[in-house]
């Protein structure tokens, strides 16, 4: 069955450090993989997407992402947060058809 | 990107009665459109896949009579919960997909069943 799995649930930094958010999926098939971001009061949007060519993805406002197919995970990166980057982040996959999400992580940037 | 309104964005409603929430693509045909209910504090939950001029496909355990899915245009999906009961209050978000690799979301309905 599909499913996608991240790690942590809560994650606190201050401004200008680093983040990696993980995630792992599971899917027996080509799988396309996302990370979307939903600020706020605000709806979810795509940060990112892989579904073939280089592992390495870059996505919006300074995020990237490496899929790793050994070991079936997607994380997320950023070299530095910002206050603004407070958010809460979904992974996702999409295998046939349907796109399943992570339980999510609720990040908080502190100023 | 390709826009997704949700209609209405908050509705309170009483116990026993039903509610339509909208669902519409507003530059884009989308033949497939995708219903989740996101849990506080939690994912969001595939509830049903809409495909349109079909019955939509429902995932296990959502029951089908109490969450009614139309998608009788290109442009268009309803969710209609009907016999609300306060269990039910929730956060449904609606996506549409124009192909493989993205989908793109309503902004949400917040429900709450008194």
């Amino acid at each position: 069955a599909q499913s996608v799995s991240q790690h942590n649930h809560h994650v606190i930094l201050s401004e200008a450090a680093s983040l990696e958010l993980g995630c792992n999926y599971s899917y027996g098939g080509t799988v396309n993989l996302f990370w979307y971001v939903q600020y706020p009061g605000q709806h979810l949007q795509l940060l990112l997407k892989y579904f073939s060519g280089d592992p390495l993805v870059k996505g919006i406002k300074g995020f990237e992402a490496e899929f790793i197919k050994s070991k079936f995970s997607f994380n997320l990166r950023k070299p530095s947060v910002q206050w603004s980057d407070t958010a809460e982040y979904f992974c996702a996959s999409s295998g046939f058809q349907k796109l399943v999400f992570g339980t999510g992580t609720r990040l908080l940037v502190s100023p | 990107g390709a826009v997704v309104s949700q209609h209405p964005s908050r509705v309170i409603c009483k116990s026993g009665t039903s509610v339509k929430i909208e669902c519409r693509s507003l530059d884009f045909q989308a033949t497939t459109m995708f219903w989740y209910r996101q849990f506080p504090k939690k994912s969001l939950m595939l509830m049903a896949t809409s495909n349109e001029g079909s019955k939509a496909t429902y995932e296990q355990g959502v029951e089908k009579d109490k969450f009614l899915i139309n998608h009788a245009s290109l442009t268009l999906s309803t969710l209609t919960v009907t016999s609300a009961h306060p269990e039910d209050s929730s956060f449904y978000i609606c996506s549409a997909r124009i192909t493989d690799t993205e989908a793109f979301f309503g902004q949400g309905t917040r429900l709450t069943v008194v």
